[in-house]
């Protein structure tokens, strides 16, 4: 599976758009990229993937650039309760194993 | 539904003592693995199971034996407790052909 980089943290204030990072330089044409966050020492939590096309959900959208090199998660209003350490993974759709990375840890301040 | 549930919610061991880290999910999904975390770094992979009587090593297995003998229950055995051990731990499931996993709460265990 393709190894990720994302930057180790961000902040972002109440009520903006939080645009989070993510390079995958080295991914392959069969593997997705997923976003995980994980809010203070809590079980991760899924929260969007995609392959080739942007996507949109109700938690966030996911912004693929056309080479699938990088990608961008919006959160569009964030909150107190975005803040989070979020995960950038590339993962083929028949692999077994995520590879979380360190994340991003992001602040959101009021 | 409970969803993924893990026992207990935190451990303390001696060096050499052994245990079961337990884990079990009521949805049905085929798939269950075992990461743990430890601090400042993400989560890494122990062991994994894509169906009963089917299990595989991850990233870092070695210290850590696993069983799937139902679809619902996924325990994690450490045979022999060691310092560099103390982790936390979790375990999540899905279901095969979807891509969502689910996390458990987390087990906090210190090894002394």
């Amino acid at each position: 599976d393709a190894k990720t980089t994302q930057p180790p943290s961000m902040d972002c204030a109440e009520g903006r758009a939080a645009n989070l990072p993510c390079n995958h330089s080295t991914i392959s044409g069969n593997e997705y990229v997923y976003w995980y966050r994980q809010i203070h020492s809590q079980g991760p939590q899924y929260i969007i993937h995609g392959l080739k096309n942007n996507e949109t959900n109700e938690m966030a959208s996911l912004i693929i650039t056309e080479d699938r090199k990088s990608s961008t998660l919006i959160l569009p209003h964030a909150t107190l309760r975005d803040t989070a350490v979020y995960y950038c993974i590339v993962r083929a759709n028949t692999g077994n194993q995520f590879y979380f990375g360190t994340g991003t840890s992001l602040t959101v301040i009021p | 539904n409970a969803g993924v549930t893990q026992t207990p919610k935190f451990q303390v061991l001696k060096t050499g003592q052994s245990m079961t880290l337990q884990c079990a999910q009521d949805m049905n999904h085929e798939y269950m693995s075992w990461y743990r975390q430890d601090p400042g770094m993400g989560l890494r992979l122990i062991h994994y199971s894509v169906g009963a009587g089917i299990t595989d090593q991850g990233e870092v297995p070695n210290g850590y034996n696993v069983s799937r003998s139902t679809t619902e229950d996924f325990p994690l055995r450490l045979l022999s407790a060691a310092p560099s051990q103390t982790s936390v731990y979790f375990c999540a499931s899905r279901f095969d052909r979807e891509e969502t996993q689910y996390f458990g709460p987390g087990t906090r265990l210190l090894v002394l």
